[in-house]
C-alpha cells in the first residue's frame, strides 16, 4: 500500500497518560500535516512539516503536544497527560511540496486515522 | 483568519437527483478550493478541486463552481447514486493550511 498510514488505529489511556501516534506518508512528499477531527465536524488543522521543518502550528495545538518529524520522513505526534477533551480522530496527510509554502495548494493525501479515546 | 461555512448540514435526495452544495470564504487571498467525501469510518478522500484561475471544473458527474467575487463556491453531483451517501467536506486555503467547512451528510436513497 502506497498511501499515508497512521499507528495505531486506535487508541484507549486513561486520562492523565501519555499517548503517542505515527504517521508514514506517501514516498517523497515532503510536505506533512496533522489533523483533528471530532464528531459532526470537519478536519482541524494542527500543524505541517516541510520536511523536517515544522512551520506552522495552530493555537489549538497546546503545550501538551508535540509533533516531530526528524528525518523528513515519518512523524510522531505526542499528547501528555491527555484529557478528556483530547477524544478525537487524529488525522495525518502528506502533499508533494509543489508550490509556495505561505499557501498550500497541492493536493492532501489522507491517511486513515488513529482514534483516541480517553477514559 | 479564513473562515469556510458550509449549507447545507444534511441533504437527502432520491437516486438520480442532482445535489448542491454551497460554502463561502472569509480570505480573498484564498486561491484553492478542494472537496473531500468522507464515508463512515474511512479517511477524508479528495474527489475533486478547483483553483482560482477557473470558474468552473467537471470530472463526470461532479463539477464545481467558483465566484471569486461573491467569495462562495460549490459542489453540484448529477445522477445521484446510493454510494455517493457520504460526508462532503469543502476546504479554502489559508494562511499556510487548509480550513474545512462543518461538512454535508449526503443521503441518497434508492
Amino acid at each position: 500500500d502506497t498511501g499515508v498510514s497512521q499507528n495505531p488505529r486506535h487508541k484507549i489511556t486513561k486520562r492523565g497518560q501519555n499517548v503517542t501516534f505515527r504517521c508514514d506518508p506517501i514516498s517523497e512528499h515532503n510536505r506533512l500535516y496533522w489533523y483533528r477531527q471530532t464528531l459532526g465536524q470537519g478536519p482541524e488543522f494542527l500543524t505541517y512539516f516541510q520536511n523536517e521543518a515544522q512551520l506552522e502550528k495552530s493555537r489549538l495545538l497546546s503545550d501538551r503536544f508535540s509533533a516531530e518529524r526528524p528525518k523528513g520522513s515519518f512523524s510522531t505526534l505526542e499528547i501528555q497527560r491527555t484529557e478528556q477533551g483530547d477524544s478525537a480522530m487524529y488525522l495525518c496527510a502528506s502533499s508533494p511540496g509543489t508550490g509556495g509554502v505561505l499557501r498550500i495548494t497541492d493536493t492532501q493525501y489522507f491517511g486513515p486515522g488513529t482514534r483516541l479515546t480517553v477514559l | 483568519g479564513e473562515n469556510v461555512e458550509q449549507h447545507p448540514s444534511t441533504l437527502s435526495v432520491q437516486e438520480g437527483d442532482s445535489a448542491v452544495i454551497k460554502c463561502t470564504y472569509s480570505d480573498s487571498a484564498s486561491n484553492y478550493f478542494p472537496w473531500y467525501k468522507q464515508e463512515l469510518g474511512k479517511r477524508p478522500q479528495l474527489i475533486i478541486d478547483i483553483r482560482s484561475n477557473v470558474g468552473e471544473k467537471k470530472d463526470q458527474r461532479i463539477a464545481v463552481t467558483l465566484n471569486k467575487t461573491a467569495k462562495h463556491f460549490s459542489l453540484h453531483i448529477t445522477e445521484t447514486q446510493p454510494e455517493d451517501s457520504a460526508v462532503y467536506f469543502c476546504a479554502a486555503v489559508g494562511f499556510q493550511k487548509l480550513v474545512f467547512g462543518t461538512g454535508t451528510r449526503l443521503l441518497v436513497s434508492p
